[in-house]
């Protein structure tokens, strides 16, 4: 079992629309990060969110932390095709180690 | 903008040779770690380093792998004996006490 599992696995949309990305995960965390990766490149972050916050926003994303459903959701609004790219989530526990998800690959159709 | 910067962005060696992966830290942090992203498929913790000797490490970190902080400002990954499959970007990280900084990888392509 994954500490971090994102949903959908694969997102197809068209530009303007809002993107919904969904994380679950399994034990206690300090914090949940998001990150962006383009295809073979590196890690982008994009927003951070602690335990004891419930929603964070940061230019068009949003994002949401349900810490007794163990869950976090990022919203991308009016998504553009430069927005395509794979989407992580992470998870911090204790020691300060990020677990990352499997990703969710978001595609944009211009 | 502090950053995380790796060298080489790309490594070609030939299976059996080792390889050395070089991370510069943001200069105040003092948690680092090793990551591994093979083509397609998730980020992968490799280990974790702190005042100077590692702090936790996963089971891919087997005795091919070993890190090491040579100086103040260089965390190195040093692969031994490459496989095939240890083909993949292998991303550094460091954080002071809020999320971690990611470089931008290095691509071992092992032929």
């Amino acid at each position: 079992s994954q500490q971090g599992e994102e949903d959908p696995q694969a997102l197809s949309i068209q530009e303007g629309e809002n993107a919904t990305m969904n994380c679950s995960y399994k034990t206690s965390i300090n914090n949940l990060q998001w990150y962006r990766q383009n295809s073979g490149r590196g890690l982008v972050h994009l927003i951070l969110i602690r335990s004891n916050e419930r929603e964070k926003h940061s230019g068009r994303l949003r994002v949401t932390l349900d810490t007794s459903k163990k869950s976090s959701s990022l919203l991308i609004t009016a998504s553009r095709a430069a927005d395509t790219a794979s989407y992580f989530c992470a998870t911090e526990t204790g020691g300060f180690k990020t677990i990352f998800g499997a990703g969710t690959r978001l595609f944009v159709k211009a | 903008e502090p950053e995380v910067t790796q060298t080489p962005s790309h490594q070609v060696t030939q299976m059996g040779q080792e390889v050395i992966l070089r991370c510069v830290p943001i200069s105040n942090h003092l948690y680092f770690y090793w990551y591994r992203q093979i083509l397609g498929q998730k980020v992968e913790f490799l280990v974790s380093f702190y005042n100077n000797e590692i702090s936790e490490k996963s089971e891919i970190f087997d005795d091919q792998f070993s890190v090491e902080r040579p100086d103040g400002s260089n965390f190195t990954l040093k692969i031994r004996s490459t496989k095939l499959e240890d083909s993949a970007m292998y991303f550094c990280a460091s954080t002071g006490n809020t999320e971690a900084f990611f470089g931008q990888g290095t691509r071992l392509t092992v032929v």
